[in-house]
């Protein structure tokens, strides 16, 4: 097994430019999410998924889409980047109520 | 609305002394409670969880929690600090799946704490 995949794992955007953040898991977990991680702030929900079809917000969800069309991936949409959101992102994968499993992360700065 | 409070921003021990990095919580229902280290430039890795049962849990590398539900706090131990323990340490919460709605898939991080073992 991969486990969690992130892809990229570095990216580099101008302000006012989307991209995508690609995570995928082969673990079959029903759910998935993706967090932000700023110096001393700690881990931030940005959305989470129960499964395939269901996502919900979560601490930091303004300025990112998400969507859960397969039960392996969640990929992560940043629709007009802003400098707010230079940060590392994980994606993470769980069974029910179980640890989650975290991707590698991708270091995106936004100038 | 679920939350996790590490109050020692950072933890410094002597190697070989015991260690503890304190963790409350506060969640609606039965808490599940896990804590993760991370490494300088890597991602989470999960050490332990407390889900039900004994209230004193063991983990990986030596590690080990206790759960006080009276006190909210799942405080993480180790009897022998080593110099490999430092990295950063995160506790977290997520609901039971029997509270409802989609709330229980949300994992709620502390802020983390920086553990240091000085040789």
């Amino acid at each position: 097994n991969a486990g969690v995949t992130q892809t990229p794992k570095f990216q580099v955007l101008k302000t006012g430019q989307s991209m995508t953040l690609q995570c995928a898991q082969d673990m079959n977990h029903e759910y998935m999410s993706w967090y932000r991680q700023d110096p001393g702030m700690g881990l931030r929900l940005i959305h989470y998924s129960v499964g395939a079809g269901i996502t919900d917000q979560g601490e930091v969800p303004n300025g990112y889409n998400v969507s859960r069309s397969t039960t392996e991936d969640f990929p992560l949409r940043l629709l007009s980047a802003a400098p707010s959101q230079t940060s590392v992102y994980f994606c993470a994968s769980s069974y029910t109520g179980y640890e989650q499993y975290f991707g590698p992360g991708t270091r995106l700065t936004v100038t | 609305a679920q939350s996790v409070a590490q109050p020692e921003d950072q933890v410094n021990v002597a190697e070989g002394n015991p260690l503890t990095v304190k963790c409350t919580y506060s969640v609606s229902g039965n808490p599940y409670l896990f804590w993760y280290v991370q490494y300088p430039n890597r991602g989470l890795q999960f050490l332990l969880k407390y889900i039900t049962g004994d209230n004193l849990v063991k983990g990986s590398y030596g590690f080990e929690a206790e759960f006080n539900k009276s006190q909210t706090s799942f405080h993480l131990k180790k009897p022998s600090a080593l110099v490999s323990d430092s990295a950063l340490y995160f506790c977290a919460v997520r609901g039971s799946p029997n509270a409802g709605g989609t709330s229980y898939g949300k994992l709620t991080f502390g802020q983390g704490t920086i553990l240091t073992v000085h040789p």
